[in-house]
């Protein structure tokens, strides 16, 4: 069983598009995120929900826009896709407060072309 | 906000050797780090965490010590296998919200 599950695994797609990734978590936990990471690996928080409520939202163009319809939920949803968008978009959960952990998912390579 | 970064981009080891793995963070209130293991396609997977009121804490193979006087932390890995090359990341909290943030990571490679 997947604990953290992302889809797709790569999406490829043309400039100006719009995207969407999915993100299930199943391990009950109340806080979910989205981070970035480059070609460098440099690895960048975007959005944070706890409960289905935004709590951080780190300068990301809004373009981005996160969905949450539950807890165990966060999706997000990308605008007029440009090139510098290409990435790996990792999600991830914790319980509340972050303070025993994160587990990532597998990642999502999108690239813009 | 905070900031954390690795010391060297690559490092280079051979199986069995040990490993040292060292990382710089910037807040002194910080209080909480984690070390990330990612393999290649793969998203971060945790390896082990230390609290600000600990100096030293060993898992399997795997110890992590934390200097708060100069903000430092080093991840040691016993006798480096194979399947320990990844990039390694340091995370600390930011802010008052726990939420990690990540330096650039460290990728393990590790020669038979």
């Amino acid at each position: 069983d997947t604990a953290v599950s992302q889809t797709p695994k790569y999406l490829v797609t043309q400039m100006g598009n719009d995207k969407s990734i999915k993100c299930e978590q199943n391990l009950g936990h109340d806080t979910m995120y989205w981070y970035k990471q480059d070609s460098k690996k440099f690895l960048k928080i975007m959005f944070s929900y706890n409960n289905k409520e935004l709590i951080i939202n780190e300068t990301v163009p809004n373009r981005f826009s996160p969905k949450s319809p539950d807890k165990a939920h966060l999706n997000l949803h990308i605008n007029s896709l440009e090139l510098g968008d290409s990435a790996v978009y990792f999600c991830a959960s914790s319980p509340t407060g972050g303070r025993d952990g994160y587990t990532f998912g597998s990642g999502t390579r999108l690239t813009v072309v | 906000g905070e900031s954390v970064g690795l010391h060297l981009p690559t490092l280079s080891v051979q199986e069995g050797d040990n490993s040292i793995i060292n990382c710089a963070y910037s807040n002194s209130a910080s209080d909480y780090f984690i070390w990330y293991k990612q393999e290649s396609g793969k998203g971060p997977q945790f390896i082990i965490d230390i609290r600000s009121n600990m100096d030293k804490r060993q898992g399997q193979r795997v110890t992590v010590l934390l200097n708060k006087t100069v903000k430092h932390l080093s991840l040691q890995i016993a006798a480096t296998q194979p399947g320990d090359s990844a990039v390694y990341f340091c995370a600390a909290p930011s802010g008052g919200s726990y939420i990690p943030t990540f330096g650039r990571g460290t990728s393990l490679i590790v020669h038979p």
